[in-house]
């Protein structure tokens, strides 16, 4: 298994819609996870941090599920601006552990 | 929130020539920076973890005699491209992350667009 595997995309959904993106990782061992959002040639911007079971934050809801090492993100009632790249991230390890991430999910969301 | 900034965002730099890339923390000190490369419609790949007062250490693949990393300061760290060659072409960004209790936040500077022609 890759460190991190993320659902190939695009995913393109009419406004409104619900989508759902699941991302698999290989460290058993990680305690926190991130979800972050890429625009067009710009720097990633975290949405939001997994350390337990869920977060929800407004539409973005994570869940992780430790047993099979995969982490989801469910946005509901999609927004046009919500088009962008999703990245699922997975510290290596350790306090200092870098970063890794996944390879992105593009969403594209029509009108 | 905390804030890194990178500079440049953009270079055009001559085939053979070597391009500098800083990358701060404005207002937090970082020990560790990280440096990651995006090819068009790739994910961010991790190149070289940089360490104040100490050695990078690079991801397997990447030639450390080509991307050469320092990082004198607890808020700067900078990546020289050197010898750059056309494939070198990609865009480069650092991140710096503040460790405290339950927040492994990573903080990104904006980028830096490379072109080597």
């Amino acid at each position: 298994r890759k460190e991190v595997e993320q659902d190939p995309g695009p995913f393109n959904v009419p406004e409104g819609a619900t989508v759902a993106f699941n991302c698999t990782y290989s460290n058993s061992a990680s305690q926190s996870f991130f979800w972050y959002r890429q625009d067009c040639r710009k720097e990633p911007k975290l949405l939001m941090s997994v350390y337990s079971s869920g977060n929800e934050d407004g539409r973005f809801t994570a869940q992780l599920n430790r047993a099979s090492q995969y982490i989801s993100l469910l946005i509901r009632d999609s927004k046009l601006s919500d088009s962008a790249t999703y990245l699922c991230v997975v510290p290596r390890g350790g306090s200092q552990g870098n970063l890794i991430f996944g390879k992105g999910t593009k969403l594209s969301v029509k009108p | 929130g905390a804030v890194v900034s990178q500079h440049p965002s953009w270079v055009i730099c001559k085939s053979g020539t070597s391009v500098k890339i800083e990358c701060r923390s404005l207002d937090f000190q970082a020990t560790t920076m990280f440096w990651y490369r995006q090819f068009p419609k790739q994910s961010l790949m991790l190149m070289a973890t940089s360490n104040e007062g100490s050695k990078a250490t690079y991801e397997q693949g990447v030639e450390k005699d080509k991307f050469l990393i320092n990082h004198a300061s607890l808020t700067l760290s900078t990546l020289t491209v050197t010898s750059a060659h056309p494939e070198d072409s990609s865009f480069y960004i650092c991140s710096a992350r503040i460790l405290s209790r339950g927040n492994t936040e990573a903080f990104f500077g904006q980028g830096t667009r490379l072109t080597v022609v």
